[in-house]
């Protein structure tokens, strides 16, 4: 089946530290890959995507690499700030499911001053 | 231009009664979602629509839940009867067809129920 695995959280992390949150996925088809955020009390906006291999998708100072041969989607920040306090969601996209969307369970991440 | 536009915000109600969400979606979008969150199982897709004709419920909970959306513009999840165990942040999201897999979802603020 279809699925995104993310790492469980909380993050607690001081203000210019390094940021990874892990996500890997399974497809049956060649997926597109997103990160998604969630600011408290509001929806979720997206915050990077990458539809092919080796794609590099960056927005905020956030990355991450769409890795086929690990089925990865990485997302790092080299220097979090307090506003990055968030939670955050991968997600996939397949074209042969109606475009359905899936989505793992979300990580919080906290960062303190 | 307006996002998704979802009503009411906030809904606290009693067990029992009925509960209607709104949404409006992006105009030109034709594809709607809509998400249950809460912290046990985080997003949990319900319902969507393509061109106003459910494609798929298979996410929805029981058959207290229904889903509607009779034009482009508006669609309501409603609830009856609620239970405690529907609390929860109901989302709204819509996106074109045309971006299909490499397109993004475009989510309303979302509609906090409370069912005591």
């Amino acid at each position: 089946g279809n699925s995104v695995t993310q790492m469980e959280g909380p993050v607690t992390l001081s203000e210019e530290a390094f940021l990874t949150i892990n996500c890997t996925y399974t497809a049956t088809g060649y997926p597109s890959l997103f990160w998604y955020v969630q600011y408290p009390g509001e929806g979720l906006q997206l915050l990077l995507k990458a539809t092919k291999a080796d794609d590099k998708g960056s927005n905020k100072g956030f990355e991450a690499t769409y890795r086929k041969e690990t089925t990865s989607f990485h997302l790092e920040k080299g220097s979090v700030q307090v506003s990055d306090s968030a939670v955050y969601f991968c997600a996939l996209s397949l074209s042969n499911t109606g475009n359905q969307f899936y989505f793992g369970t979300g990580t919080s991440l906290t960062v303190i001053p | 231009d307006a996002g998704v536009i979802q009503s009411p915000r906030h809904e606290v109600t009693e067990m029992g009664q009925e509960v209607t969400l709104r949404c409006k979606p992006i105009s030109g979008h034709d594809y709607l979602f809509w998400y249950r969150q809460t912290m046990m199982r985080g997003l949990e897709l319900l319902i969507y629509f393509n061109n106003n004709v459910p494609i798929d419920d298979s996410g929805m909970p029981e058959d207290r839940f229904s889903a509607k959306m009779p034009n482009a513009s508006f669609s309501t999840l409603k609830i009856q009867p609620s239970e405690p165990r529907d609390s929860a942040v109901y989302f709204c999201a819509s996106t074109p067809g045309r971006q299909l897999n490499t397109g993004e979802l475009f989510f309303g603020e979302g509609s906090r129920l409370t069912v005591l």
